[in-house]
């Protein structure tokens, strides 16, 4: 079985451009979360989506955007990007009590 | 400030010496989880502990949880390179009527020979 899979692995972008992450979650989950980490924060929740809905909301600016398809894929977006954008972003999908987590996709905002 | 709490920040531990590992809580617990990462990577999940008192082994690593102290410890016993990483609390904790699995802070783990 496929574990989640995120993508890109690494992308640099400049201030003010806008940006779209990738999770594919494993087969049969249909709960996805995302989470920021930064060295200062740490892993900082950004939202869970279960069913196409988004189900729980961290305290993020609404710059912080996500969606769900119905083969349970998901989507973050961030608009107008900020140097303090630059993370790991890592998304994670629940089976049962577990979360799996992918790789993550870093971001550096120069 | 953090809901969980993690000590120490960081440990260097000889190779073959025991550590453990602290996760206070400011919050009520509804299961707390224990976390691997390797530095740049995605968490690998060790083990979750739902009732108080309950304690739970995988190899070399052993978790409790105090619920009455709303904490959590880790413990790995002769340790080996492998043991190093990032290691990682998660509770499922309530806020504003909703529950959402929040993270310490981490304990950034070195074994040196």
């Amino acid at each position: 079985k496929a574990g989640v899979t995120q993508t890109p692995r690494y992308l640099i972008k400049t201030r003010g451009q806008q940006v779209t992450l990738s999770c594919s979650p494993i087969s049969g989950h249909r709960s996805v979360s995302w989470y920021q980490q930064t060295p200062g924060q740490g892993l900082q929740f950004l939202f869970e989506y279960f069913s196409e809905t988004q189900r729980n909301k961290g305290n993020f600016p609404g710059r912080f955007s996500g969606r769900q398809f119905s083969n349970s894929r998901s989507e973050m977006n961030v608009s107008t990007l900020e140097l303090g954008d630059s993370a790991l972003y890592l998304c994670a999908s629940r089976g049962g009590v577990k979360l799996f987590f992918g790789s993550g996709t870093q971001l550096s905002v120069l | 400030s953090q809901e969980l709490e993690q000590s120490p920040q960081s440990l260097i531990v000889q190779e073959g010496k025991n550590l453990t590992i602290n996760c206070t809580s400011s919050k009520t617990l509804y299961g707390l989880y224990w976390y691997k990462q390797k530095y740049g990577e995605g968490l690998i999940f060790l083990m979750m502990l739902q009732k108080g008192g309950e304690e739970k082994s995988h190899e070399k690593i052993t978790a409790k949880l105090d619920e009455k102290k709303q904490q959590s410890s880790l413990h790995i016993t002769a340790s080996q390179p492998s043991h190093a990483g990032i290691y990682l609390c998660g509770a499922d904790i309530r806020v504003s009527g909703n529950e959402k699995l929040t993270f310490g802070t981490g304990t950034r783990l070195t074994i040196i020979p």
